[in-house]
């Protein structure tokens, strides 16, 4: 599986929209980008995945070029409770294991 | 909520013990996996069970060991306990699904070994 590297740590103010940009140069055809939260001593939540362009849920935006070696994950208008761990992971397929990189820490001040 | 649950929350106990963990997917989730999250080493697979069966094995230990039975609960067995292996045991489960990434997980067991 293609490797992920992301930043490791970023601030942010309330009511900013926070870009989360990570790289994955050998991704494959068939994999896809997801992205996961995790909030101290809880599981992880699936927040966002995609293949390419742009896919928007209530939560997230997520934004694939054409070229997929990398992805943004943006986050509007963050409140403090968005502080937390962000993940992103490359899968081959569903219903197989996720692999976790270091994640980037997001930390919202007030 | 995630519709997972994993018990016990908390279990303190001693070098060389041996523990069980258990985890009971969400409701018609045919695929458990366990994660373990300690500082040093972030998040890592374990092991990952479909249908009873043992799907994946990823940096799990022989002390280490897991079933999945026919109600689709699945428990991890730790053995011969040894203080690095404090840490956070997470299950997940996912649905049948072709291009799903979505895994549902647990609150977690938090292991101290003292």
């Amino acid at each position: 599986l293609a490797k992920t590297t992301q930043p490791i740590s970023m601030d942010s103010y309330e009511g900013q929209e926070v870009n989360i940009t990570c790289s994955h140069n050998n991704i494959a055809t068939n994999d896809y980008i997801t992205w996961y939260q995790q909030f101290p001593s809880q599981g992880p939540r699936f927040i966002i995945q995609g293949y390419k362009t742009k896919v928007t849920n209530e939560v997230a935006s997520l934004f694939i070029p054409a070229d997929r070696k990398s992805s943004t994950l943006s986050l509007p208008r963050v409140s403090l409770s968005d502080t937390a761990v962000y993940y992103c992971l490359v899968a081959r397929s569903g219903n197989t294991p996720l692999v976790f990189g270091k994640g980037t820490r997001l930390s919202v001040i007030a | 909520d995630s519709g997972v649950t994993q018990t016990p929350k908390h279990l303190i106990t001693a070098t060389g013990q041996r523990v069980t963990l258990r985890c009971s997917p969400r409701s018609g989730d045919l695929s458990v996996y366990w994660y373990q999250q300690s500082l040093d080493q972030g998040l890592q697979f374990l092991i990952q069970y479909y249908n009873g069966e043992e799907r994946a094995k990823g940096n799990i230990l022989e002390r280490f060991s897991a079933q999945q039975f026919p109600d689709l609960h699945s428990e991890l067995n730790l053995s011969s306990l040894e203080l690095g292996d404090s840490a956070l045991y997470f299950c997940a489960s996912s649905p049948q699904a072709g291009h799903s990434y979505e895994q549902y997980f647990g609150p977690g067991t938090r292991l101290t070994v003292t």
